[in-house]
């Protein structure tokens, strides 16, 4: 079967560092997504892993481990502005395929 | 550059009526993707177009719904006869890399 889970909601306070998990059971796997998403807006993309490690991209990290079917989302300096829903998704067949989206985690940063 | 364009942004219909979403990709990407996020629930594949070709739709729940891409371009979704549990947000995506960038969604309400 097709799973994947988040914590449904995080709280932050601005400046600090949040790690959202993602844990997923897929029938197959060919990379990992992260999609922002504001109220009533379109996702938007975050980060991409396909291969285990840490990929970093400016307060953004990301992180594989695909033996333990697992992901975080690192963000580092919060702003008020990243309140938003952080979606983990994971392309479970070949290239340009099915996307499993998680629930997303709802984080809010509070000043 | 223009992004992904849906069209409406909002629909309310009566169950029993038909209801056509339109999605223009974003110009030159041969992958586009149907997706939708009843309320309270995680984004669901619907399915994907390579081109004018439907690569996979597997994630089509019954024969109400039909997806059509005359030309490869830009692309429709048809509910008819609509019901009610067909109310969400129905978002489309296009790509040409791993990266896909979504439309704002078309959030449609059966009554």
């Amino acid at each position: 079967g097709q799973n994947i889970d988040q914590p449904t909601e995080m709280t932050a306070t601005e400046g600090a560092i949040v790690q959202i998990n993602c844990t997923y059971q897929t029938s197959g796997f060919n990379g990992l997504f992260w999609y922002q998403q504001h109220a009533g807006e379109a996702p938007t993309f975050l980060s991409y892993n396909v291969l285990d490690g840490l990929e970093e991209k400016g307060r953004f990290s990301s992180f594989l481990s695909r033996s333990k079917g697992y992901s975080y989302l690192l963000l580092k300096e919060l702003q008020m502005k990243d309140s938003a829903s952080y979606l983990c998704a994971v392309r479970d067949r070949g290239y340009g395929q099915n996307f499993v989206f998680g629930p997303g985690t709802r984080l809010s940063v509070l000043p | 550059e223009a992004g992904v364009t849906q069209f409406p942004s909002h629909s309310v219909i009566e169950k029993g009526q038909t209801v056509t979403l339109r999605c223009d990709p974003i110009s030159g990407h041969d992958n586009l993707y149907w997706y939708r996020r009843v309320m309270g629930k995680e984004i669901k594949f619907l399915l994907h177009f390579v081109k004018e070709s439907k690569q996979d739709e597997s994630g089509m729940p019954n024969n109400r719904f039909l997806a059509e891409r005359t030309g490869g371009t830009y692309s429709t979704l048809k509910v008819q006869p609509a019901e009610l549990e067909d109310s969400g947000v129905y978002f489309c995506a296009s790509s040409q890399g791993h990266e896909q960038f979504f439309g704002p969604g078309t959030r449609l309400t059966v009554l």
